[in-house]
C-alpha cells in the first residue's frame, strides 16, 4: 500500500536561510509525488509535482523539490526562506484511481 | 487555482442533526473528493466521485454520505452529526486523465464544522 511520511511536525528557520521540509514515501511502481501548502484558514494550494524526468522539480514561490529514488524521498527546498513562507506543508503520493495519500503535514515557521 | 467554492464556510450544529456541505467547481472536472483535516492526521479521504452519480468510499466514510447529480456539484451529508465529526472539511477536484495525466487535485477553501 502507498504511504507518505513527514518525519518533522515543525521546522524552524531564520529568514534568509535555506529551508528543507522532508518527505519519504512508499509505493509500488513509479511514484507520482506532490507538495501542497496551506496558509492559515485557507485551502491547500498546489506547489509542485514529480511525475518523471529531472529529479529536481521547480514549483511556485521559489520552491523546489528533489526526488531521490534510492532513498525514497521527495524533500521540499528553498534557497532563502521568507517570513511569508510560514505555513503548513503537505506531501502526497498518488494512489490507485488517482486518489492522493497525504502525509500528516509539517508546520514551517520562518522567523525574522 | 481551479474555481472551487464550498458552502457554508463555517457551521455550528448540535449532535444528532443532519448537515449538508456543498462543493461547487467551475472547471468541468470529472473527479471530485471530500477530505477531512484533523490535527496529527493530515487529510483523510471521506468519499470521492468519478462522474455524475458515480461515487465510492474513502478511508473514513462511516457516518457520511455523498451525492453528485451534476458535474459541478458534490454534496457531503452527515446524516446525524456527532462530536467526532467536528473538523475542517475540504473539497477537491481534478480533471480526467485524458486532460491532465498527472492527477493533480485542486482544493476549495474549506468548511469549518463544529458539532456541539
Amino acid at each position: 500500500a502507498q504511504s507518505v511520511a513527514q518525519p518533522e511536525d515543525q521546522v524552524n528557520v531564520a529568514e534568509g536561510n535555506p529551508l528543507t521540509v522532508k518527505c519519504t514515501y512508499s509505493v509500488s511502481g513509479n511514484p507520482y509525488l506532490f507538495w501542497y501548502v496551506q496558509y492559515p484558514n485557507r485551502g491547500l494550494q498546489f506547489l509542485l509535482k514529480y511525475i518523471t524526468g529531472d529529479n529536481l522539480v521547480k514549483g511556485s514561490y521559489g520552491f523546489e523539490a528533489e526526488f531521490n529514488k534510492s532513498q525514497t524521498s521527495f524533500h521540499l527546498k528553498k534557497p532563502s526562506a521568507l517570513v511569508s513562507d510560514s505555513a503548513l506543508y503537505f506531501c502526497a503520493v498518488r494512489a490507485e484511481g488517482g486518489k492522493l495519500i497525504f502525509g500528516q503535514g509539517t508546520e514551517l515557521s520562518v522567523k525574522p | 487555482d481551479a474555481g472551487i467554492t464550498q458552502s457554508p464556510r463555517h457551521k455550528v450544529t448540535e449532535t444528532g442533526t443532519p448537515v449538508t456541505l456543498r462543493c461547487h467547481q467551475t472547471e468541468n472536472h470529472r473527479y471530485m473528493y471530500w477530505y477531512r483535516q484533523d490535527p496529527g492526521h493530515g487529510l483523510r479521504l471521506i468519499h470521492y466521485s468519478y462522474g455524475v452519480k458515480d461515487t465510492d468510499k474513502g478511508e473514513v466514510s462511516d457516518g457520511y454520505s455523498v451525492s453528485r447529480s451534476k458535474t459541478e456539484d458534490f454534496l457531503l451529508t452527515l446524516e446525524s452529526a456527532t462530536s467526532s465529526q467536528t473538523s475542517v472539511y475540504f473539497c477537491a477536484s481534478r480533471a480526467d486523465r485524458l486532460v491532465d495525466d498527472t492527477d493533480t487535485q485542486y482544493f476549495g477553501p474549506g468548511t469549518r464544522l463544529t458539532v456541539l
